[in-house]
């Protein structure tokens, strides 16, 4: 079974403050997308991360897939209020069926 | 990227009525359509896969009965609770794959789902 374990499960820091989001499997997986929930709303796309050692930026946030394809992280550096939300982190199952299994997510909430 | 559509954002049903929730993939054509069930703070659990014009596959311990899919159509999908009941309340959302983006998925804004 494919699982993806994010940790930490809460995350309450101050504003300015770096962070790190950390998504693990036993698994490989082809490919990890991250993801951003703000309450109320669906899921936004933040990145996909498809090679092995791969670094991706976008702005403050910084997506690194491991080099065997089983982890990924987000670090985001001086995060801002805009910040919070929850973090997901998913990957295509085997199989062909291109359902994805979801993380277990990530709270975080950054204060003013 | 690609956009997908909610509606409702939000219904209020009585116990015992059924509900119908869209789906819409409004820039590309969705060969296949997610829905996830979602409970407060915690990630999203999928309920089903839906590929356009076959019968929907579900997930272990999602009733197939109480839950109904139909995905006619590249662009649309809808999820019908039946005789919905109190603990059928939750938030429900879809995501979208198809056309160019058959490498990733896109999510509907959700909807929430409150039955009294």
């Amino acid at each position: 079974t494919q699982l993806l374990e994010q940790s930490p499960q809460f995350l309450s820091i101050q504003e300015g403050e770096n962070l790190t989001v950390y998504c693990n499997s036993s698994s490989v997986f082809s490919s990890l997308q991250w993801y951003r929930q703000e309450p109320g709303e669906g899921p936004v796309l933040l990145v996909t991360v498809v090679t092995g050692g791969e670094v991706k930026k976008l702005k403050r946030l910084t997506f690194q897939f491991g080099d065997a394809r089983k982890d990924s992280s987000l670090h985001i550096t001086a995060a801002q209020p805009g910040d919070t939300g929850l973090y997901l982190c998913a990957g295509p199952s085997r199989g062909g069926t291109y359902k994805y299994i979801f993380g277990t997510g990530t709270r975080l909430k950054v204060l003013a | 990227g690609a956009v997908v559509s909610q509606h409702p954002s939000w219904v209020i049903c009585k116990s015992g009525t059924s509900v119908k929730i869209e789906c819409r993939s409004l820039d590309f054509q969705a060969t296949t359509m997610f829905w996830y069930r979602q409970f407060p703070k915690q990630s999203l659990m999928l309920m089903a896969t839906s590929n356009e014009g076959s019968k929907a596959t579900y997930e272990q311990g999602v009733e197939k009965d109480k839950f109904l899919i139909n995905h006619a159509s590249l662009t649309l999908s809808t999820l019908t609770v039946t005789s919905a009941h109190p603990e059928d309340s939750s938030f429900y959302i879809c995501s979208a794959r198809g056309g160019s983006f058959y490498n990733e998925q896109f999510f509907g804004p959700g909807t929430r789902l409150t039955v009294l």
